[in-house]
C-alpha cells in the first residue's frame, strides 16, 4: 500500500473552471515532486518542493499553481485549462531533493479530464 | 540535455520466456539508475535502483538490471516471466548534479501470455 495519497483519483472540468489535485505522504519526507504522464509521451516532471521551497519549475505553464504548506501536503491549483493538459497527474515524495540516494514514491495519481 | 530512451515500446512474451528490455541515458556523470513498473490500475512502485558498487543488481519479484557504463546502458532482465509481470516498465535517471530530478524513459508495456 502506497504511503502517497492522492484526491480525487477522477477529475473532470471544463476549461473555465479552477480545481484543486490534493497530494499527501505519510512518510516523513521532505521532497516532494509532481508530474504530468501523458500517453506515450514519458513521465514529465513539473516542479519540485524541497523542505517547502520550490526547487524546480519544468517551464510548465502559469495555468498550473503549485502549493506546499508544508512538508506533507502538495498541492496543484489548476484554472483555465486545455483539452491537452488532460492526462494522469502523479504526486511523488522522497527523504529530499537531491542528486544522491533519491528513490521516489509515487501516489496512484489523478486522472484528469478537460472538456 | 539528459534524455532516457528505452527501445522497446511493446513486448510480448509467453510465460516462461526470458525478457531483456533495454534502457539507454545521455549523461557523461555519476548517475543513479532506477527501473520503475506500474501494474495495471496500480500505481509506479520502485522495481531495483543502481547507486555504486556491484553493477549487477536485483530487484523485487526475480528482475535484476546491469549497469554499463561504457555502454551508457542499465538493462532489465528476468529470466522467466510470470503472467503477473505483464505491467508498464519505466527506465529513470538522475544525476548527482540535479535537484531530485528524475528522467523518464517512455515506458515499455510488457504483456505475458499464459
Amino acid at each position: 500500500e502506497t504511503g502517497v495519497t492522492q484526491t480525487p483519483r477522477h477529475l473532470v472540468m471544463g476549461m473555465t473552471n479552477k480545481k484543486s489535485l490534493k497530494c499527501e505522504q505519510h512518510l516523513g519526507h521532505n521532497a516532494m515532486y509532481w508530474y504530468k504522464q501523458s500517453a506515450k509521451k514519458p513521465l514529465e516532471l513539473m516542479f519540485v518542493y524541497n523542505f517547502k521551497e520550490q526547487t524546480e519549475n519544468n517551464s510548465v505553464p502559469s495555468r498550473f499553481s503549485p502549493e506546499c504548506p508544508n512538508s506533507s501536503h502538495l498541492f496543484l491549483h489548476l484554472h483555465t485549462l486545455q483539452p491537452e493538459d488532460s492526462a494522469l497527474y502523479l504526486c511523488a515524495s522522497s527523504q529530499e531533493a537531491s542528486g544522491g540516494a533519491n528513490e521516489q514514491y509515487f501516489g496512484p495519481g489523478t486522472r484528469l479530464t478537460v472538456t | 540535455a539528459q534524455s532516457v530512451s528505452q527501445h522497446n515500446h511493446h513486448v510480448i512474451l509467453s510465460e516462461a520466456a526470458s525478457l531483456e528490455l533495454g534502457c539507454n541515458y545521455s549523461y557523461g556523470g555519476t548517475v543513479n539508475l532506477f527501473w520503475y513498473v506500474q501494474y495495471p490500475g496500480q500505481h509506479l512502485q520502485l522495481l531495483l535502483k543502481y547507486f555504486s558498487g556491484d553493477p549487477l543488481v536485483k530487484g523485487i519479484k526475480g528482475f535484476e538490471a546491469e549497469f554499463i557504463k561504457s555502454k551508457f546502458s542499465f538493462n532489465l532482465r528476468k529470466p522467466s516471466v510470470q503472467w503477473s509481470d505483464t505491467a508498464e516498465y519505466f527506465c529513470a535517471v538522475n544525476s548527482f548534479s540535479n535537484t531530485g530530478k528524475l528522467i523518464f524513459g517512455q515506458g515499455t508495456t510488457l504483456q505475458v501470455k499464459p
